[in-house]
């Protein structure tokens, strides 16, 4: 079974302009979480998606959104990029992400934004 | 804002060693409890799903424990092997698809 994927990889930005990164979920899985993570800080919990849903949110600002499409797949987007953006988000997916299940991760989409 | 705290922050120890770290986490309105482990150039890794009071799981060389009441879980690993090198983190979930994440215990097992 393929695991979690997340595309690009790597991506260079400028202030001000928009990012759109993308998450392919495990096969069958419909939940998908997206997290933040800057240097010295944990994961932070940006949202999290089922049935092409927003079932739960972070404390991020507007400029973070996303969306989950109707075979799972989860795109989210940053725009006016601003310099402490610059980060690795990755996203995680599980069936449901109920009771005792757990998340995959995927590799994670590092940022950097100039 | 939920405060979700891992210590230490980095740990060295010798191959062989057996070593503990923590997670704390509010003691109300608990759901679950997840470990990760996160080796360098990879993803996180789930080690264990923790939901209930005095949980005991064990994989391995590794084990970890739970108490909600008191807002804390350990997490053992006995006679450390340099492959166990990574960070190690725990999440904290209130809510069913809503967890929080701690800074992560770093660990450097040298062979």
């Amino acid at each position: 079974k393929a695991g979690v994927t997340q595309t690009p990889r790597y991506l260079i930005k400028t202030r001000g302009q928009q990012v759109t990164l993308s998450c392919s979920p495990i096969s069958g899985h419909r939940s998908v979480s997206w997290y933040q993570q800057t240097p010295g800080q944990g994961l932070q919990f940006l949202f999290e998606y089922f049935s092409e849903t927003q079932r739960n949110k972070g404390n991020f600002p507007g400029r973070f959104s996303g969306r989950q499409f109707s075979n799972s797949r989860s795109e989210m987007n940053v725009s006016t990029l601003e310099l402490g953006d610059s980060a690795l988000y990755l996203c995680a997916s599980s069936l449901e992400l109920a009771d005792q299940e757990t998340q995959y991760f995927g590799p994670g989409t590092r940022l950097l934004v100039l | 804002i939920l405060n979700v705290e891992q210590s230490p922050q980095s740990l060295h120890v010798q191959e062989g060693d057996s070593t503990n770290f923590t997670c704390s986490f509010p003691s109300s309105n608990f759901y679950a409890l997840h470990w990760y482990r996160w080796e360098t150039a990879k993803s996180p890794e789930a080690l264990f799903v923790m939901t209930l009071n005095g949980d005991e799981k064990k994989k391995g060389r590794i084990s970890a424990t739970l108490n909600t009441k008191e807002g804390y879980s350990y997490l053992y690993i006995k006679g450390s092997q340099p492959e166990d090198s990574a960070t190690y983190l725990c999440a904290f979930g209130n809510n069913f698809n809503k967890f929080y994440f701690g800074s992560g215990t770093k660990l450097n097992v040298k062979p």
